[in-house]
């Protein structure tokens, strides 16, 4: 099974700043890696798929890159909404995985 | 849009089965997968099953007690749930599975306590 680690567990942004949140593989996933916001009381939404796609209706101050075992997930200019917890998620070899998550706080 | 339903309080070795209603997408053409998340707690993959019901996986911690299920002529998905245990305590969603999941109910609670 691919282990997905995320990095930091916590990440706390001032509003206007950059979130850079990061996805490690345990093993190559080549660019089959999604992410997925969640906000309390919501279903996960998707963000970002194969890597760097973004998925209708996801706002341009999300972006995904990185390939291999390597993945980051960035917020260009942190809004006050996008206080959340973020998952990566592998599906490139079964069971497709998620990782940890990372908290978004708003400082 | 994915509508769960069947989720309730339910004690240790019990059964429940839950059900996920689709609309809005040809359902037949997509595999389907579960998802849970228990309290507090991070996403856990349940189940998948593709378009026809041809493939079908589990997660370990729950195989051999869940069986997935899906009816394409009436647009939806189950999860038959037996020997139910505290750990399997959680939310679970329902999800389009295109390997990404791109559309996601909204979530039922199943509670296993005594």
């Amino acid at each position: 099974e691919i282990v997905m680690t995320q990095s930091p567990a916590t990440l706390s942004v001032s509003p206007g700043e950059r979130a850079t949140l990061s996805c490690r593989a345990s093993q190559s996933v080549s660019s089959k890696l999604a992410w997925y916001q969640q906000k309390p009381g919501q279903a996960p939404r998707l963000l970002i798929y194969g890597a760097s796609t973004r998925a209708t209706g996801i706002p341009d101050r999300f972006s995904g890159s990185g390939s291999g075992t390597e993945f980051t997930l960035t917020i260009s200019s942190l809004q006050s909404e996008d206080s959340a917890v973020y998952y990566c998620q592998q599906y490139n070899n079964w069971p497709w995985t998620f990782g940890q998550g990372t908290k978004v706080e708003i400082k | 849009l994915l509508v769960e339903s069947g989720g309730g309080l339910v004690q240790p070795g019990g059964s429940l089965r839950l059900s996920c209603a689709a609309s809005g997408f040809t359902f037949s053409t997509y595999s389907m997968t579960w998802v849970r998340q228990a309290p507090g707690k991070g996403l856990e993959w349940v189940s998948y099953i593709s378009s026809s019901s041809s493939t079908i996986y589990y997660a370990d911690s729950v195989k051999g007690r869940f069986t997935i299920s899906r009816d394409n002529a009436k647009n939806s998905l189950y999860l038959q749930m037996n020997s139910l245990r505290a750990e399997d305590t959680a939310v679970y969603y329902c999800a389009r599975d295109r390997g990404y999941r791109d559309y996601w109910g909204q979530g039922t609670l199943v509670s296993v306590s005594s």
